[in-house]
């Protein structure tokens, strides 16, 4: 089965700070996904970035970042520029290649950004 | 485009009373998930339907039930409510997660036992 660990139960910095938010992955598989979602006070669950294991890019999306390492099973989220608005709960999540049965979440990261 | 809509979106039950929480998705995806999410902790998987038809067991399913007659529509039903499925209940849904498609969540239903 696999598992998924977000050691960081809490973070805050100060507004336009760069954070890094930490994930590690445990799997067996070679072909699979990762996930970083963004969980806002609405508790709406929205994606942030995706990664596929088999891309060695590490995929950004304007001001988010991920650096994938897939030997280390690590996937950090970077959030350049952080915004009052970032401020929410983040999910690493993993998927096999199959994906039929659904995303593996960590506990999730608290994000703070102070004004 | 509506997305996946869940409801009711607010719902409290007494202990050993029985309820459905309704999903019902526009975007034609085959694939369909029930999590549950609890205070401090990510999202659990407690059931999941790659097509109508058919379903499976996710990591915690006991105590729930689901159907999947139609490819819109993925209801969970709760039996005898027990205060340990106080939750956050979130439907999902993936056109092809095995491709790297990303999946679309409703906005959740949060359900006190009592």
């Amino acid at each position: 089965a696999q598992t998924v660990t977000q050691s960081q139960p809490e973070m805050s910095v100060q507004e336009a700070e760069t954070v890094t938010l930490s994930c590690t992955y445990d799997t067996s598989e070679n072909n699979y996904y990762l996930f970083w979602y963004k969980q806002p006070p609405s508790r709406q669950m929205i994606l942030v970035i995706r990664q596929e294991a088999y891309k060695q890019q590490n995929a950004t999306e304007n001001r988010f970042s991920v650096n994938f390492q897939k030997a280390a099973k690590s996937f950090s989220l970077k959030i350049s520029d952080s915004q009052l608005g970032d401020t929410a709960m983040y999910f690493c999540a993993f998927t096999s290649g199959g994906g039929a049965d659904g995303l593996t979440f960590g506990k999730g990261t608290h994000l703070i950004i102070q004004p | 485009n509506a997305g996946v809509t869940q409801t009711p979106k607010f719902r409290i039950l007494k202990i050993g009373q029985s309820m459905t929480l309704q999903c019902t998705q526009d975007m034609n995806h085959n694939y369909m998930y029930w999590y549950r999410q609890d205070p401090g902790m990510g999202l659990k998987l407690i059931y999941y339907s790659v097509g109508a038809g058919i379903t499976d067991k996710g990591e915690v399913p006991n105590g729930y039930n689901v159907s999947r007659s139609t490819t819109e529509d993925f209801p969970l039903r709760l039996e005898l409510a027990a205060p340990s499925q106080t939750s956050v209940y979130f439907c999902a849904s993936s056109f092809a997660p095995g491709q790297g498609y990303g999946y679309t969540f409703g906005s959740g239903t949060r359900l006190t036992v009592v």
